[in-house]
């Protein structure tokens, strides 16, 4: 089982539309969470961290559900140039290490 | 500033040949990464370095060398290059690093494509 899952996609929605997607973590000891956007054949970049009483940046929402060991990202009146891959990360402090879900690609359609 | 500069962009092998990629920043951070991303596999850690003369195995290091002789480069070699290295390489630098109390953004450079036949 991979340690960071995240449903790869595509997510093909229309401009203005409200998309969100989760993220599942295998390792409890995981220590802080982020969202990377990864535009095509260019290099991750951060978008968010996500913090345990849920936050927001502009159009974008992140939640944590520690319990349920799940992150999501919810993209409000998404935009053309939302389209891109989305990279769930985890930090794992004891290990000294950042894990990276495989991403989940969103396409967003005029 | 650069950011994070890795040279060279893309690069062809023949298997068993050697090969060096530079990494190099100018933000004057602690930590580096190298890591490589595979279709379907996200990225994975090769090796990273806390500081300039120490450097670590991370998740993926068999077949890779590290040094990090000068704070601000972080070089990575294929001894004997093998078709399982094809694959984008990416490099990363943090300021605090991962064992720091407040987790600092890891910046990436853009990437080398490289390809073993």
């Amino acid at each position: 089982r991979k340690e960071v899952e995240q449903d790869p996609g595509p997510f093909n929605v229309p401009e203005g539309a409200t998309v969100a997607f989760n993220c599942t973590y295998s390792n409890s000891a995981s220590q802080s969470f982020f969202w990377y956007r990864q535009d095509c054949r260019k290099e991750p970049k951060l978008l968010m961290s996500v913090y345990s009483s849920g936050n927001e940046d502009g159009r974008f929402t992140a939640q944590l559900n520690r319990a349920s060991q799940y992150i999501s990202l919810l993209i409000r009146d998404s935009k053309l140039s939302d389209s891109a891959t989305y990279l769930c990360v985890v930090l794992d402090m004891g290990r000294r290490a950042l894990t990276f879900g495989s991403g989940t690609r969103l396409q967003v359609q005029p | 500033n650069a950011g994070v500069t890795q040279t060279p962009k893309f690069r062809v092998l023949k298997t068993g040949q050697s090969m060096t990629l530079l990494c190099a920043q100018d933000m004057n951070h602690e930590y580096m990464y190298w890591y490589r991303q595979d279709p379907g596999m996200g990225l994975r850690l090769i090796h990273y370095s806390v500081g300039e003369g120490t450097t670590a195995k991370g998740e993926v290091p068999d077949g890779y060398n590290v040094s990090r002789l000068k704070k601000q480069n972080f070089l990575l070699g294929l001894e004997s290059a093998a078709p399982s290295q094809t694959s984008v390489y990416f490099c990363a630098s943090s300021y605090l690093g991962l064992a720091g109390v407040r987790y600092n953004e890891q910046f990436f450079g853009p990437g080398t494509r490289l390809t073993v036949l």
